[in-house]
C-alpha cells in the first residue's frame, strides 16, 4: 500500500536560515508527489510537483524538492527562511490504487520562523 | 491562473439548519472534490466529480449531498448536521478527471469554515 509519511511534525528555524522539511514515501508504482502549503486559516496552495521528468523540482517562493527514489525521499528545501514561510506544509502523493482519485496526505509539518 | 473560489468563507449553523457551500472554478477542469479538514489534521476526501458525474463518495454521510449543477460549479448541501462536522470544508479541481489524462494535479480553494452549533 502507498503511504506517505512525513518525518517531523514541528520544525523551527531562524529567519535568513535554510529550511528542510522530511518527507518518505511508499509505493509500488512511479509516484506522482507533491508539496502543499497552508497558512493559517487558509485553503491549501501547490508548491510543487514531481511527476517523473527531472529529479529537482523548482516550486514557488524559492523552494524545491529533490526526489531521490534510493532513499524514497522527497525532502522539502528553502535557502533562506522567511516569516512569511510559517505554515503548515503537507507532502502528497497520488494513490494508484484503492478509491482512485485519492491523494494521500502526510500529516504534515508545522514550520515556525523565529526572529 | 489557477483560482478556484469557495463562498462562504464563514458558516455557522444549528444542527436543524440547511445551507449550501459552493465552490467555483472557470479554468475549464473537468474534475471538481470536496475535502473535510479538521484542526491539525490533513484534508480528507469526500466526493469526486468526473465530467458532472458523482464518481467517489467515500462512505459520506447523507447529511452531506453533492450537486454539479455544471462544469464550472460544485454544490455541498448540509442538512441536519451534527457539532462533529464542524470542520474546514475544501473544493478542488483538476484538468483530468482523476483515473484518466496527465492533468491531475489538484487546486484547491480556500475553504469554508464550517461551525455546528
Amino acid at each position: 500500500a502507498q503511504s506517505v509519511t512525513q518525518l517531523d511534525s514541528h520544525v523551527s528555524v531562524s529567519e535568513g536560515t535554510p529550511v528542510l522539511l522530511r518527507c518518505n514515501y511508499s509505493s509500488s508504482y512511479s509516484p506522482s508527489l507533491f508539496w502543499y502549503v497552508q497558512h493559517p486559516n487558509k485553503g491549501l496552495q501547490l508548491l510543487l510537483k514531481y511527476t517523473s521528468a527531472a529529479t529537482l523540482v523548482k516550486g514557488i517562493n524559492g523552494f524545491e524538492a529533490e526526489f531521490k527514489k534510493s532513499e524514497t525521499s522527497f525532502h522539502l528545501t528553502k535557502p533562506s527562511a522567511h516569516m512569511s514561510d510559517a505554515a503548515e506544509y503537507f507532502c502528497v502523493a497520488r494513490n494508484y490504487g484503492g478509491s482512485q482519485g485519492n491523494l494521500i496526505f502526510g500529516k504534515g509539518t508545522k514550520l515556525s520562523v523565529k526572529p | 491562473d489557477t483560482e478556484v473560489t469557495q463562498t462562504p468563507k464563514h458558516l455557522v449553523m444549528g444542527m436543524t439548519n440547511k445551507k449550501s457551500l459552493k465552490c467555483e472554478q472557470h479554468m475549464g477542469h473537468r474534475a471538481m472534490y470536496w475535502y473535510k479538514q479538521k484542526a491539525k489534521k490533513p484534508p480528507e476526501l469526500m466526493f469526486v466529480y468526473s465530467y458532472e458525474k458523482l464518481s467517489i463518495n467515500e462512505s459520506v454521510p447523507s447529511r452531506f449531498s453533492p450537486e454539479c449543477p455544471n462544469s464550472s460549479l460544485l454544490n455541498l448541501h448540509l442538512h441536519a448536521l451534527q457539532p462533529e462536522d464542524s470542520a474546514l470544508y475544501l473544493c478542488a479541481s483538476s484538468q483530468d478527471p482523476p483515473t484518466s489524462g496527465e492533468g491531475k494535479t489538484q487546486y484547491f480553494g480556500p475553504g469554508t469554515r464550517l461551525l455546528v452549533l
